[in-house]
């Protein structure tokens, strides 16, 4: 098993593109999710999916999409990139409730 | 809301010495608590949970936490640390379906010769 794989692993933007933010997990698990990670605020949840074709908002929302169209894959969408997202995006996979949560290797996003 | 506190922004210790990383709570209902550790460029590894029963969690890498209602902590402790410990530590409260997690702000562990 792969378990979970982010792509790409660093990129660069400017202000006002957009891009989509990989992710993809081989254990089927039911329940997606995607955090970012900034110094000194630990961990922000974004959106998450509890299955296909389900998803909804986390703590921080804002300038950010998801879908989920099979249970592989959730790929998150910056629709027009801002200097503030700039952070470090980890995408994770459970099983279940009460379950840990596998955490992919993280994409390092820098917005100018 | 349902939160956790790491009071701690860093934990200095040295080898061979028990090391203890501090969370405490605040949850309305029963919490369900998890440690995470972060390696450099990594990302986050589950240590161990806190869903119910025995108040000491054995976890990976011979890691235990203490689960105490009355304090309403969960700190993360290991009798013998090791340089290789040193990482930045996550507590986390499930708050909500869908396994949503939230996250303390992180403690760093160094462990030194």
């Amino acid at each position: 098993n792969a378990g979970v794989t982010q792509t790409p692993k660093f990129q660069v933007l400017k202000t006002g593109q957009s891009m989509t933010l990989q992710c993809a997990q081989d254990m089927n698990h039911e329940y997606m999710s995607w955090y970012r990670q900034d110094p000194g605020m630990g961990l922000r949840l974004i959106h998450y999916s509890v299955g296909a074709g389900i998803t909804d908002q986390g703590e921080v929302p804002n300038g950010y999409n998801v879908s989920r169209s099979t249970t592989e894959d959730f790929p998150l969408r910056l629709l027009s990139a801002a200097p503030s997202q700039t952070s470090v995006y980890f995408c994770a996979s459970s099983r279940g409730n009460y379950n840990e949560q596998f955490f992919g290797p993280g994409t390092r996003l820098t917005v100018l | 809301a349902q939160s956790v506190a790491q009071p701690e922004d860093q934990v200095n210790v040295a080898e061979g010495n028990p090391l203890t990383v501090k969370c405490t709570y605040s949850v309305s209902g029963n919490p369900y608590l998890f440690w995470y550790v972060q390696y450099p460029n990594r990302g986050l590894q589950f240590l161990l949970k806190y869903i119910t029963g025995d108040n000491l969690v054995k976890g990976s890498y011979g890691f235990e936490a203490e689960f105490n209602k009355s304090q309403t902590s969960f700190h993360l402790k290991k009798p013998s640390a090791l340089v290789s410990d040193s990482a930045l530590y996550f507590c986390a409260v499930r708050t909500g379906g869908g396994n949503k997690l939230t996250f303390g702000t992180g403690t760093q562990l160094k462990v030194e010769l």
